[in-house]
């Protein structure tokens, strides 16, 4: 199956700085990336999707402005969490698919990010 | 609303039969996905259906009913290293994938 990966696997930074996460596709040319979060013993809850070349969708209740979404290529989408806190700590999963709903989501390894 | 339904948790023994099921209710349907995913990893796709009945693939399969709104994944010859959380996700009318919650198998030996 295709690969996807992020960079980096985790981190701990201190309140009130930025992260950024990436995620490639390497194998194949992603037309849309979804950003998720995962808090423990809780399911995916989607963040955002990106198309390339495009703005990011936001789902309800999740910041644009404290999660920016950059997708600037075909196997390149970044997610920076700016002003990081605390509450911010979760696990962040990243996902990409190439072409319609009928084709599978490829997910990433994830990022698990401590805020302190 | 759209809601998806599955048991929280099951156990069963090795090498023994289990079947997860899921029941949802979304806006449009453009099929059914089942995902695997270990503690602390991403998950990984094991099925998608969007015609009813079922798919087969090795020990796991996939069974879908679209007038019942309802699922199920069925896993054979149960190993150890398939103790995990199975999540059910489904593709809504705007091409979204809904996520329920996950349901944690147990496997004892």
């Amino acid at each position: 199956g295709a690969v996807v990966s992020q960079h980096p696997s985790w981190v701990i930074c201190k309140s009130g700085t930025s992260v950024k996460i990436e995620c490639r596709s390497l194998d194949f040319q992603a037309t849309t990336m979804f950003w998720y979060r995962q808090f423990p013993k809780q399911s995916l809850m989607l963040m955002a999707t990106s198309n390339e070349g495009s703005k990011a969708t936001y789902e309800q209740g999740v910041e644009k402005d404290k999660f920016l979404i950059n997708h600037a290529s075909l196997t390149l989408s970044t997610l920076t969490v700016t002003s990081a806190h605390p509450e911010d700590s979760s696990f962040y999963i990243c996902s990409a698919r190439s072409g319609d709903i009928y084709n599978e989501q490829f997910f990433g390894p994830g990022t698990r990010l401590t805020v302190l | 609303g759209q809601n998806i339904d599955q048991p929280t948790e099951m156990t069963a023994t090795e090498g023994a039969i289990v079947q997860i099921n899921c029941t949802y209710q979304t806006s449009g349907f453009n099929g059914l996905f089942w995902y695997q995913q270990h503690a602390g990893e991403a998950p990984t796709f094991l099925s998608y259906n969007v015609l009813d009945g079922l798919e087969e693939k090795g020990r796991f399969s996939s069974f879908l009913s679209r007038s019942k709104g309802y699922s199920y994944l069925l896993l054979k010859e149960l190993q150890m290293k398939d103790s995990a959380s199975y999540l059910c996700a489904v593709g809504d009318s705007n091409y979204q994938l809904i996520w329920g919650a996950g349901t944690k198998l147990i496997i004892k030996p």
